[in-house]
This record gives structure tokens, sequence and C-alpha cells, in this order.
């Protein structure tokens, strides 16, 4: 297993336009988690995922967001009619369903809205 | 509502040890604290995590203080590979949410 993954890695999109980023978590890994990473930021939290239930989210997570996890595997994050202040890097993390374990996270998708 | 405090940056010489702190004051007796570093441009990457006793692991050393308000994250000998953002992070209690500060900027210099 080669870790998270996520795809695609880069993606300039209009705005106005929608996206869809998927990640893929490490295999028995039932928690995932979606992060956003604006320039000079930490990460910031976005949502989470127990299996297929979605269990958190942030206010940050507007209308046009939208993030599902069908199945309890692959997760895909939704934008729709993407606002320039969407342009970030956008992380997902995964980790096992035991108490103190760690989240490993992928190499991110950074979103250009121009 | 970061609960961890931490400088913003520090300097260390290669092939001194790094000494990154982190405060965590309210902690509750159950959080673990999290150590992640991020190289720009590249996700967070996992250093080391603890609850109470002190950890090692190949990476570095997390020793924290008795009465858990404190950590501190030891790069044995640090190499200009290990110039990063360093972030201490512990649980949203009641949540599973991991809120990242801004981190410490670590420079190793030559």
């Amino acid at each position: 297993d080669t870790g998270v993954s996520q795809d695609p890695r880069h993606k300039i999109t209009k705005r106005g336009q929608n996206v869809t980023f998927r990640c893929d978590p490490i295999s028995e890994h039932n928690r995932l988690y979606w992060y956003r990473q604006t320039l000079g930021q930490g990460p910031e939290f976005l949502t989470y995922f127990q299996n297929e239930a979605q269990l958190e989210k942030s206010r940050l997570l507007s209308d046009r967001f939208s993030a599902e996890r069908p199945k309890g595997s692959f997760s895909t994050l939704e934008i729709q009619r993407t606002e320039q202040g969407d342009s970030a890097m956008y992380l997902c993390a995964s980790s096992l369903g035991l108490v103190g374990t760690e989240a490993f996270f992928g190499q991110g998708t950074r979103l250009t809205v121009v | 509502d970061a609960k961890t405090t931490q400088p913003p940056s520090m300097d260390c010489a290669e092939g001194r040890a790094a000494n990154l702190p982190c405060n965590h004051s309210t902690i509750s007796g159950n959080e673990y604290v999290y150590w992640y570093r991020q190289i720009h441009s590249q996700g967070p990457q996992y250093i080391i995590h603890g609850l109470k006793n002190n950890e090692t692991n190949e990476m570095a050393s997390l020793i924290i203080t008795e009465d858990r308000k404190s950590s501190t994250l030891i790069l044995p000998h640090a190499t200009l590979r290990d110039t990063a953002v360093y972030y201490c992070i512990v649980r949203v209690t009641g949540t599973y949410k991991y809120i990242f500060g801004t981190g410490t900027r670590l420079k190793v210099l030559a």
C-alpha cells in the first residue's frame, strides 16, 4: 500500500465551474478527513467520515461544498460554482478507527480558480 | 481555535539537536499529542505522537511534561532536509477534529 492517494494533484478551473477531487485512503482505514490549506496557513478542518457516515462538518464547508464516501472506501469532494476564494490546497487524510492512532495525509490537490 | 501554542520560527545548526516546544495547557486526560511536519507544497508528514510517556521513533523523540501541559519534539541530529513547518496538534475534545495552528517554521542552517 502506497499511502493516501489524491487525484488530481493540480486543477485549474474558471470561476463558476464545478470541480471534483478524489481521495483513496489507506486500505482498512475507516476514518477519512478533508482539510483545506491556503498559503501561509495551517490546514483547516473541513469534514470527517467514519466509514460511509459523515460525522462532522466545519462551518467552512458552505452549501457549495459536498463530500461523499460511498461504501466507506474512496471519498470525493465537490465544489460547485467555484469562486476565487476557493483557491487552496485540499488535503485528505485517513486513519484507523482506534483511539490514539495517527492520521496519514495525501499530497493534496492544488486548486486554482481563475 | 487551535488548542496548541508554538513559537512561529526557530533556527538550528545542522548536526545539532532541534528542540521544538509546544504548549497545550487545556489538554484533557485522554487526549494524545501529535506532531506533524510539512515541507513546502507537500502534505503533512506524521512524525510521532504520545499520551503521557516519552516516546521515541526513528524520526524523533517526544518529551511530555508530567502535567501534560506542554511537550517538546526533539530531532536529535538535524539535517537540511528537516527544514519544514512543524505542527503540534491535539484533538478537539468530544470530536474527531484535529486543529492545526500556524506551527513552527524550523530552518536548519548549514
